[in-house]
């Protein structure tokens, strides 16, 4: 079974500071995506950016960008600048195809991040 | 346009009872997923849904079940409740149901087991 591990339940980081937060995942498949969400205290996930295995270029989205490393099966997040509306729980989420049809979404336990002003 | 509303947004039940939540997706998408989030479990799929049909179910008991209708709005039902199935409840729409769709989440709804 596939697994996502994101092994800092807590990080925290000064304004306008950047933070990385961490997440391994284990698979033997060729074909998936990877995904940051963050949840902040209203509870609404929303996507911050997403990743292509096959794609070795890093995904960016404005003060957000990931370092993909496939062969290590690691996929962490970086946020610069941080805001204090950045402050949230972060998800780690995988995402393969396998067995024709049979996507699955696996999200890894979160990060708690403290942006401090 | 709208995103995904979830009805109600809170629930109290007792044990024994059975509860059922709606999810309108967005408009245009036909993928809807459910997810179950605890702070033991974290976030736990239950199963997803793509032109009214089950493509993919989580290890979840049969108490919990679902559907959607051919609008693409969907319902989760929960029978005989315990007090483990306290948590919130996340439905997720994208537009078609492939693995690099996009999924958007509603705001959830928190049911609460007594």
């Amino acid at each position: 079974a596939q697994t996502v591990t994101q092994s800092q339940p807590e990080m925290s980081v000064q304004e306008a500071e950047t933070v990385t937060l961490s997440c391994t995942y284990d698979t033997s498949e060729s074909d998936y995506y990877l995904f940051w969400y963050k949840q902040p205290p209203s509870r609404q996930m929303i996507l911050v950016i997403r990743q292509e295995a096959y794609k070795q270029q890093n995904a960016t989205e404005n003060r957000f960008s990931v370092n993909f490393q496939k062969a290590a099966k690691s996929f962490s997040l970086k946020i610069s600048d941080s805001q204090l509306g950045d402050a949230a729980m972060y998800f780690c989420a995988y995402r393969q195809r396998s067995g024709g049809s049979n996507y699955k979404l696996t999200f890894g336990k979160g990060t708690l991040l403290t942006v401090n002003p | 346009k709208a995103g995904v509303t979830q009805t109600p947004r809170y629930l109290i039940k007792t044990r024994g009872q059975q509860v059922t939540l709606s999810c309108s997706p967005i408009s245009g998408h036909r993928s809807v997923s459910w997810y179950q989030q605890t702070p033991g479990q974290g976030l736990q799929f239950l199963f997803e849904y793509f032109s009214e049909t089950q493509r993919n179910k989580g290890n979840f008991p049969g108490r919990f079940s679902g559907r959607q209708f051919s609008n693409s709005r969907s319902e989760m039902n929960v029978s005989t409740l315990e007090l483990g199935d306290s948590a919130l409840y996340l439905c997720a729409s994208s537009l078609e149901a492939a693995v690099w769709d996009t999924q958007y989440f509603g705001p959830g709804t928190r049911l609460t087991v007594l």
